[in-house]
């Protein structure tokens, strides 16, 4: 079974820039979370979606910060302007349901450095 | 406060060694524990979970949950070179669709 894949992996672009991150799924799984996990933190959830609807997107920056999930499989998020503070490693993850017990698998994050 | 509190550490041990990383969390409602796993410039894995009160072993790790005073813990018995990784706990927020909360992480370093 393929794993979440996720582009790119490494990203560096200065402040006020744009920036975008794709993540492809497990084949078949409904719910897609992005996180954003800085240096030395556990991962925050930025946003979730199930099927191609929002679950949660309260923590998520909206006046920089935009995400979509088309057709429900990939999604891509978006950053404009980047800040510095936005240096982290985003994280996309998916199950197969919206469930405490249904298990989410990680993809290996893109790696964004904000100069 | 944090829904889910853990010591970052580093922790560095001995090769053989026995580890216990622990974590706190502050919601009485919270049902289900994970620790995942992270190597370096990797996803986070999933390791153990456990779900209410108790222990769940496999292999070298144990993961336990104690309610009453909200306390979790993973145990690494003979712990090997290859365990050094972050380890983190989480718990899934039941008002926010699952995702889930997770801890600073533990940095765990094993040294042959």
């Amino acid at each position: 079974e393929a794993g979440v894949a996720q582009s790119p992996r490494y990203k560096i672009i200065e402040k006020r820039q744009s920036v975008a991150f794709w993540c492809n799924p497990i084949s078949g799984h409904a719910t897609l979370y992005w996180y954003q996990q800085i240096l030395g933190q556990g991962p925050k959830l930025l946003i979730q979606f199930q099927n191609n609807g929002v679950v949660d997107d309260s923590q998520l920056p909206k006046d920089r910060f935009s995400a979509e999930r088309l057709k429900g499989v990939d999604s891509t998020l978006k950053i404009q302007p980047a800040k510095l503070e936005d240096s982290a490693v985003y994280l996309c993850a998916s199950s197969l349901e919206e469930g405490a017990y249904d298990r989410q698998y990680f993809g290996p994050g893109t790696r964004l450095t904000v100069t | 406060q944090k829904e889910v509190e853990q010591d970052p550490g580093p922790l560095s041990v001995p090769e053989g060694a026995i580890v216990s990383l622990n974590c706190t969390y502050s919601n009485s409602a919270f049902q289900y524990f994970m620790w995942y796993r992270q190597y370096s410039r990797k996803g986070p894995e999933l390791l153990m979970y456990t779900y209410s009160s108790g222990n769940k072993e496999d292999g070298r790790f144990t993961a336990q949950v104690d309610k009453s005073s909200k306390y979790i813990s993973l145990f690494i018995r003979d712990s090997q070179p290859s365990d050094s990784a972050t380890y983190l706990c989480a718990t899934p927020a039941p008002n926010s669709g699952y995702a889930l909360n997770f801890g600073k992480g533990t940095s765990l370093l094993v040294t042959p």
